[in-house]
């Protein structure tokens, strides 16, 4: 079974702070996606990255920023958080090469004070 | 522009069937997946359908029809536990593509 993990179930920190969201795949899967999660507006697309050291801009990129230095690890940054930033956070990878099955982590609920 | 419908809430009954409709516009559009979520938990994968026509994996079907953008998911013999929400995807079918996932359904099955 393929297994997504990201490091927080929860969190909270101060607006301003730096928060680094960890997501660790185990299928050698090439592509992997950062969602965000909100009442009323469903899943949408922060980054993606088909290859290491490669990422590609999604839906709402704004105030994020990524790095995957290896494969199965894909990393959301939050440069300085702010409020609009809580929310939870959902990790997925894909296998690439017309993979169409996404797999989800287990999610991050960020609090942003 | 990208632009996805479905209805924002279905109720039923144990055993009943329903049906999600999803409409779609998007640019480069593979094929039509459908996750589930539970309250609280991660979405996770349903269906696929890259061709015209009806996918059935046991009590679910999903349908497509390309010239329509159009597609639904078919839930039959609903249980409790089919009480979720679930989201239509339009995408995927290449290496490098990316799903768009629409608001969500979510259905409201009771006894």
């Amino acid at each position: 079974d393929v297994k997504v993990t990201q490091s927080s179930r929860y969190l909270v920190k101060r607006t301003g702070e730096k928060v680094f969201l960890e997501c660790v795949q185990d299928m050698d899967h090439e592509n992997m996606f950062w969602y965000r999660q909100d009442p009323g507006l469903g899943l949408r697309l922060i980054y993606f990255s088909y290859d290491v050291k490669m990422k590609e801009k999604g839906d709402i990129p704004e105030g994020y920023s990524v790095s995957r230095e290896k494969k199965e690890r894909f990393s959301l940054i939050l440069e300085s958080a702010s409020t609009n930033q809580t929310s939870m956070y959902l990790c997925a990878s894909s296998l690439g090469q017309g993979g169409e099955t996404q797999y989800f982590g287990p999610g991050t609920r960020l609090l942003v004070l | 522009g990208q632009s996805l419908e479905q209805p924002s809430e279905v109720t039923a009954v144990e055993g009943a069937i329903v049906q999600i409709n999803c409409t779609y516009q998007t640019s480069g559009f593979y094929g039509l997946s459908w996750y589930q979520q539970h309250d609280g938990g991660a979405p996770t994968f349903l269906s696929y359908n890259a061709l015209d026509g009806l996918e059935e994996t046991g009590r679910f079907s999903s349908f497509l029809s390309r010239s329509d953008s159009y597609g639904y998911l078919l839930l039959q013999e609903l249980q409790m536990k089919d009480s979720a929400s679930y989201f239509c995807a339009p995408g995927g079918g290449s290496g490098y593509s990316t799903l768009t996932f629409g608001k969500g359904t979510m259905l409201l099955v009771s006894p």
